[in-house]
């Protein structure tokens, strides 16, 4: 069974740092490129960045470019979300999803269940 | 960036009727060889978001078959063919042409 497990979440005052963790198993995990999205209280869902399976690639929204950094460890089957100068608007329930490229693409079959980040003095 | 706008942003239907989202892209979708680069997820009441289709026709494993998706050109349609009680919550298109992937506003889908 695919799961993967959202962990990492808390409050946080503006100007800090903070890492995610999304932990996978049930499939081999260097073939899936991961996904984060979040989504802000009460709001919709907003892509944040991607990392493909080798971690070579990274991709971001410009809304988080240089101050979030993903990364990944093929061999704990984890990836992560390293957040800094967070800002007031940053805080939302972040969700990571994994999916293959190209033809193996069968969209974001997987999601976690979510780990919530506050950035509030 | 690529503009996903979706209507309606809230739709009542009844149980057992047809319910139709739309969602209209601000380019085109096409990645190669006819395929549109659009998926269709739904999220229910405090649960993470959930796919229904992928590249805008192609029902997501496990998914019931009265959801079904359809394209014309940078039109892209979500139709339940009889709504039932667990289709509740909200419904979004996302484009992943191209990064940034970007999201429809989403759709609330209540039972009257």
């Amino acid at each position: 069974e695919v799961q993967l497990s959202d962990s990492g979440g808390g409050l946080v005052q503006p100007g800090g740092s903070l890492r995610l963790s999304c932990a996978a198993s049930g499939f081999t995990f260097n073939n899936y490129l991961m996904t984060w999205v979040r989504q802000a209280p009460g709001e919709g869902l907003e892509w944040v960045s991607t990392i493909s399976g080798s971690g070579d690639n990274t991709y971001y929204a410009d809304s988080v470019k240089g101050r979030f950094t993903i990364s990944r460890d093929n061999s704990k089957n984890t990836v992560y979300l390293h957040m800094s100068s967070l800002r007031a608007e940053d805080t939302a329930l972040y969700y990571c999803a994994s999916y293959r490229s190209g033809s193996n693409y069968r969209g974001l079959a997987y999601w976690g269940q979510g780990t919530l980040v506050t950035v509030s003095s | 960036d690529i503009v996903m706008t979706q209507s309606p942003l809230s739709l009542t239907v009844t149980l057992g009727e047809p319910a139709s989202i739309s969602c209209r892209s601000s380019q085109s979708l096409l990645y190669s060889q006819g395929i549109n680069s659009l998926d269709w997820y739904l999220q229910k009441p405090g649960q993470s978001p959930q796919l229904l289709i992928y590249l805008g026709s192609n029902r997501a494993s496990g998914v019931p078959d009265r959801f079904s998706g359809s394209v014309s050109g940078t039109d892209f349609t979500l139709k339940i063919s009889r709504v039932e009680a667990e289709d509740v919550g909200v419904y979004y298109c996302m484009q992943v042409l191209q990064t940034p992937w970007t999201f429809g506003q989403g759709t609330k889908v209540e039972i009257k």
